[in-house]
């Protein structure tokens, strides 16, 4: 079993919609939690950064943190062609230098 | 501010060939990260540098695969030989320091072996 678990989609949705991509987790000592964003060949850029339980927005973009089931989520309002990438969650536990552990990543598709 | 830089972005190699990648990451920051992303997968992480130490290579397939950091700013990531299965595309990121949870990647070099 891997220790981030993510489906890997593909999630096709149209413009505006609300968009909602999960993870759930094992390792109880993850206590930073990331969602990187993916444009095809691009390197992951940084989307959103939590630290421990509770919800953080940005804009259109909410992500949710939920420890005591493992579960972490990123919720995209009022979703754009232009949000069309693959999703990553990454997470890394104190004092393991940074080393961060992916999910599959969720291919996601707005059509306008 | 410029990003981290990668090169070459792509290469196709014949198997048992060497192949050597490279990466400068951004000024002023001294950890760097080696990750492996495979098709359809989530980067693993290869090998992290502090500075020009190697602190943690525990996932780098030390019999094919070399690092090094001269100097603690660029880094050069070496596969030889290289296997059919190590095509995959190969990501440099780099951090303020190792207790910066951000991490900026650069876009990666794509390798087919053939």
């Amino acid at each position: 079993q891997k220790e981030v678990e993510q489906d890997p989609g593909p999630l096709s949705v149209p413009e505006g919609a609300i968009v909602s991509l999960n993870c759930t987790y094992s390792n109880s000592a993850f206590q930073y939690f990331m969602w990187y964003r993916q444009y095809s060949r691009k390197g992951p850029e940084l989307l959103m950064y939590t630290y421990s339980s509770g919800n953080k927005e940005d804009g259109r973009f909410t992500a949710q943190v939920d420890k005591s089931s493992k579960y972490i989520s990123l919720f995209i309002r009022d979703s754009q062609p232009s949000d069309s990438a693959t999703y990553l969650c990454a997470m890394s536990a104190r004092n393991q230098g940074g080393k961060l552990i992916f999910g599959q990543g969720t291919e996601l598709s707005v059509k306008p | 501010e410029a990003g981290v830089v990668q090169s070459p972005r792509y290469k196709i190699i014949e198997k048992k060939q060497p192949v050597a990648f490279w990466c400068n990451p951004i000024s002023g920051h001294n950890t760097l990260y080696w990750y492996r992303q495979n098709l359809g997968q989530g980067p693993e992480l290869l090998i992290r540098y502090e500075n020009e130490e190697a602190v943690d290579d525990s996932q780098l397939p030390k019999d094919r695969f070399s690092a090094e950091r001269l100097k603690g700013v660029d880094s050069t990531l070496k596969i030889q030989p290289a296997e059919l299965g190590d095509s995959a595309v190969y990501l440099c990121a780099s951090s303020l320091d190792r207790r910066s949870e951000t991490q900026y990647f650069g876009p990666g070099t794509r390798l087919l072996v053939l």
